[in-house]
């Protein structure tokens, strides 16, 4: 199995400020067919999970464009410009070019 | 616009059997992959199942030969039953299409 590793497990971030949440898999997510199967997710307290970004970089429709996802290959990062009070929650990587699909272990941003 | 609501969910006793359904609106389920994704309390995300437009199924190792996906095409829902349940199986139960829109959850407790 593909094996997903999130850092940091936390973050503390004061409104305004950026953040940056890093997902290193322990294979390459390149498919064949040229796309990347990287997704982020945000997990708000009480709800379902909602993706963010799909392919590495491509923001969901409604996601805001404070929202950005990088990387390649096996390295990634989610970053957010400027957090706002409602990102709060758990933010998940998951990668879906083999089964079983897997996700990281989350990482809780909360608002300082 | 894509619904997903997930019912079934309740309290069962270990070896017990439940059927987990997720009626789908605004989308046609057999013409997309739909998945299962679970999630233990005050844990992450876990993969679970999925069942691709041909009609191919493929199952976590943890649930192999105990959870059987399925769909009815002409209730458009995506259906996942749970034979032989463990203690380890109590989760929320989250479907999915493709990757994007997730229902609320259903709550499945296995305990004596």
């Amino acid at each position: 199995d593909i094996v997903m590793t999130q850092t940091p497990l936390s973050l503390s971030v004061t409104p305004g400020q950026p953040a940056s949440i890093s997902c290193k898999s322990s294979q390459s997510l390149l498919h064949s067919d040229g796309k990347t199967y990287l997704y982020w997710y945000l997990q708000k307290p009480g709800q379902s999970p909602q993706l963010l970004i799909y392919e590495v970089s491509n923001r969901f429709s409604g996601v805001p464009d404070r929202f950005s996802g990088s990387g390649s290959g096996t390295d990634f990062t989610l970053k957010i410009s400027r957090v706002e009070a409602e990102d709060v929650g758990v933010y998940y990587c998951m990668q879906s070019i083999q089964l079983p699909h897997t996700f990281g272990q989350g990482t809780k941003l909360e608002i300082k | 616009e894509v619904q997903l609501v997930e019912t079934g969910g309740g309290l069962i006793q270990p070896g017990g059997s439940l059927r987990l359904s997720c009626a789908a609106s605004g989308f046609t389920v057999s013409s997309n992959y739909m998945s299962w994704v679970r999630q233990a309390p005050g844990k992450g995300l876990e993969w679970v199942s999925v069942i691709y437009s041909g009609g191919s199924t493929y199952y976590a190792d943890s649930v192999k030969g105990r959870f059987t996906i399925s769909r009815d095409n002409s209730k458009n829902t995506l259906y996942l039953q749970m034979n032989s349940l463990r203690a380890e199986d109590t989760a929320v139960y989250y479907c999915a299409l493709r990757h994007g829109y997730w229902g609320q959850g259903t709550l499945v407790t296995v305990s004596s």
